[in-house]
C-alpha cells in the first residue's frame, strides 16, 4: 500500500519567515494532493500535482512534485498567522480509491 | 460544485449507545464514499470504502460490526458506531468521489463529526 512520510512533524516559525514541508512516497505518485486542516475541522484543498516536475502556486503557497514523482514539497513564503494549521499530503492511485494521507505537519506561526 | 454535507458536526453519547453519522452529497451523485477517522494530533486513517448498493469494504483492523456503513442511495452514506465506548471517541470525516472536472480533482470532504463517548 502507498505510504507517505511528511517532515517535519511540527514547525514553529516567526511571522514573515519562509518554510518548507516535505512529503515522500514509497511508490510513484499518480496524483499528489495538499490539504490544510484547522484542528477539529474539515480539509481545505490547496493544490494537486500530477506530472513529474510540476509546480503550482496559489497566493504565497507553492507546491512542487519531483521528476521521479516520489517527493513533493510545499513552500510558504512570508508566513502569516493565518497559515497556521495542519498540512496534509494525500496520494491517489490509478483506481478510483480513497486518498492515503501522510502523517501531517502541524504549523504554528508566531506573530 | 460538488459539496458534501456531514451531520452532526459533534455528538456526545453514553457508553453502550449507538450513534449515526450522515454524509450526504448535495449536488452530485456519489457511487463511492470514504470514511476516515482522525485521532488527536494524528493524520486521517481510512476506515472503509462505501459503495452504493453493495457492501462496504473495510480496511484491515476495522471492526465491521462496530462501524456499520450503509450506502443505500447515490447521495447518502451513513456510519453507525454501535455500542460506543470511550475509545471510539474521535473525529470522523467522510469523503466522496465527485465527477471528473468538479470538486478539486475528484475528492470532496465533509466537515467532520467529533464523537465523544462518556
Amino acid at each position: 500500500s502507498q505510504e507517505l512520510e511528511q517532515s517535519p512533524q511540527s514547525l514553529i516559525v516567526q511571522e514573515g519567515k519562509n518554510l518548507t514541508i516535505n512529503c515522500t512516497s514509497s511508490k510513484t505518485l499518480y496524483g499528489l494532493y495538499w490539504y490544510k486542516q484547522k484542528y477539529g475541522e474539515g480539509l481545505i484543498f490547496l493544490m494537486m500535482l500530477q506530472k513529474g516536475g510540476e509546480e503550482k502556486s496559489h497566493e504565497k503557497i507553492t507546491a512542487k512534485l519531483d521528476e521521479k514523482k516520489q517527493q513533493s514539497s510545499l513552500h510558504i513564503t512570508a508566513s502569516q498567522p493565518s497559515h497556521a494549521g495542519i498540512y496534509l499530503c494525500g496520494a491517489g492511485d490509478t483506481g478510483r480509491r480513497a486518498l492515503t494521507f501522510g502523517s501531517g505537519t502541524r504549523l504554528q506561526v508566531q506573530p | 460544485g460538488a459539496v458534501v454535507s456531514q451531520h452532526p458536526s459533534w455528538v456526545i453519547c453514553k457508553s453502550g449507545t449507538s450513534v449515526k453519522i450522515e454524509c450526504r452529497s448535495l449536488d452530485f451523485q456519489a457511487t463511492t464514499m470514504f470514511w476516515y477517522r482522525q485521532f488527536p494530533k494524528q493524520s486521517l486513517m481510512l476506515m472503509a470504502t462505501s459503495n452504493e448498493g453493495s457492501k462496504a469494504t473495510y480496511e484491515q483492523g476495522v471492526e465491521k460490526d462496530k462501524f456499520l456503513i450503509n450506502h443505500a442511495s447515490l447521495t447518502l452514506s451513513t456510519l453507525t458506531v454501535t455500542s460506543a465506548h470511550p475509545e471510539d471517541s474521535s473525529f470522523y470525516i467522510c469523503s466522496a468521489r465527485a465527477p471528473e472536472g468538479r470538486a478539486n480533482y475528484g475528492y470532496t470532504f465533509g466537515s467532520g463529526t467529533r464523537l465523544t463517548v462518556v
